[in-house]
């Protein structure tokens, strides 16, 4: 079993499109997150939610808007999207924020 | 802030050698530290991780020493492997070196 998934895998899309990434674990744990892996392959921290409450929000636009509906669940919606937004991003959880992080396989956004 | 810095984009190392990654952080407070291991169109894997009460930890070939002085801490794999080619992060905080990719030729 899937520890962590994402879908889709692949996301190929216009600019000014709105899109959604899925993300689910299955490890029981509390805290979920959003990493942005950009052209330069450095993967930077976006949001942490945590018992489905948002604990970290870092300077990422408005436009990004993560949802969890539950704590298995953490979903990342983008508005208007970008050229700039692709890039690959990962979703990760852990069971203590200090803790070791379980990552999906990611999502790889082109904006066209 | 803290910063995670891998001064090293790349290493080549031979198979049967040692390979040593390293990796520089600016936070002194008591912490923690993780490595992790990634291979293309995957996600990271931990890989190990150390305590600040540390110098050392040791797993099969991985070993991962601490120098809390010089804020340094290293990743010793020994001996390499081809199947450890892949990219390398150390992470603190959830902030994220910004990888060193390892090659282990046969």
């Amino acid at each position: 079993d899937t520890a962590v998934s994402q879908t889709p895998k692949y996301l190929v899309t216009q600019m000014g499109n709105d899109k959604s990434i899925k993300c689910e674990q299955n490890l029981g744990h509390d805290t979920m997150y959003w990493y942005k892996q950009d052209s330069k392959k450095f993967l930077k921290i976006m949001f942490s939610y945590n018992n489905k409450e948002l604990i970290i929000n870092e300077t990422v636009p408005n436009r990004f808007s993560p949802k969890s509906p539950d704590k298995a669940h953490l979903n990342l919606h983008i508005n208007s999207l970008e050229l700039g937004d692709s890039a690959v991003y990962f979703c990760a959880s852990s069971q203590l924020r200090t803790d070791t992080q379980y990552f999906g396989p990611g999502t790889r956004l082109t904006v066209l | 802030d803290q910063q995670v810095k891998q001064n090293s984009p790349s290493l080549s190392v031979q198979e049967g050698r040692i390979s040593i990654l390293n990796c520089d952080y600016t936070n002194s407070m008591f912490d923690y530290f993780l490595w992790y291991k990634k291979y293309p169109a995957e996600g990271p894997t931990f890989l190990i991780s150390i305590s600040s009460i540390k110098d050392k930890n040791e797993d099969g070939r991985f070993t991962v020493f601490l120098n809390k002085s010089a804020k340094h801490l290293s990743l010793h794999i020994v001996p390499s492997q081809p199947g450890d080619s892949a990219v390398y992060f150390c992470e603190n905080k959830l902030v994220f070196g910004a990888g060193t990719i390892l090659r282990v030729k046969s």
